[in-house]
């Protein structure tokens, strides 16, 4: 298995566009974690998964924040508009049951 | 709220010395994990301790789970400029959807 893979690495722009991250978990695993990661805050849950249901979103910071499981092998968060303050390290991970977390290398955003 | 203390929050020694580092809690866990992450990737699961008491290692790294299964620690021995990171403890609540809970994590740098 190639591990959780996130697309792309990395991403860069404008205030005010929608961007879009991409996560494709491990086969097999039924959970899916969506992080963000700030020198300030450490990792932050923002949503999570589990059979491709969303259980808990309390962590998304604001409507501008959407993330959608449509099956077992993609995930997306959505952020629209984007605001230089959503900067950061986002990462995907999978598990199954609790078991430990697989994390993807992660896509770095910068919003300027 | 399950909140995880990780101490120290910063480490910096010379190779070949010894360290620990400390992960706390007021609530109890079914069990523990510990991840380290190097610059530019996502955290790779070390060890998980599940039995209170519990003792692991891996090579030069021992980990221990706290009887009342409330705190951890990792102790590292004659560092290496390899073991320099981002370690990070992480709890899970006993929940059938495996959710984490992190600490803050503490950056070890080992100076050859």
């Amino acid at each position: 298995d190639a591990g959780v893979i996130q697309s792309p690495r990395h991403e860069v722009t404008e205030m005010g566009q929608e961007v879009t991250l991409r996560c494709k978990p491990i086969s097999g695993h039924n959970s899916l974690f969506w992080y963000r990661q700030t020198m300030m805050r450490g990792l932050e849950l923002l949503i999570y998964f589990n059979n491709n249901v969303p259980i808990d979103d309390s962590g998304m910071p604001e409507d501008r924040f959407s993330a959608k499981m449509p099956n077992a092998s993609f995930s997306t968060l959505k952020i629209q508009p984007s605001e230089p303050r959503d900067s950061a390290v986002y990462f995907c991970a999978s598990s199954l049951l609790e078991m430990g977390y697989t994390f993807g290398s992660g896509t770095r955003l910068t919003v300027v | 709220t399950q909140l995880l203390e990780q101490s120290p929050q910063f480490l910096s020694i010379q190779e070949g010395e010894n360290l620990t580092v400390y992960c706390n809690s007021s609530s109890v866990f079914s069990s523990l994990q510990w991840y380290r992450q190097e610059p530019g990737e996502g955290p790779v699961l070390l060890v998980t301790v599940v039995t209170g008491g519990e003792v692991k290692k891996l090579k030069r790294l021992t980990f221990q789970f706290g009887d009342a299964r409330k705190d951890s620690s990792l102790h590292i021995t004659a560092a290496q400029p390899g073991d320099t990171g981002l370690y990070l403890c992480a709890g899970a609540g006993g929940t059938s959807y495996g959710k984490l809970t992190f600490g803050q994590g503490t950056i070890l740098t080992v100076h050859p």
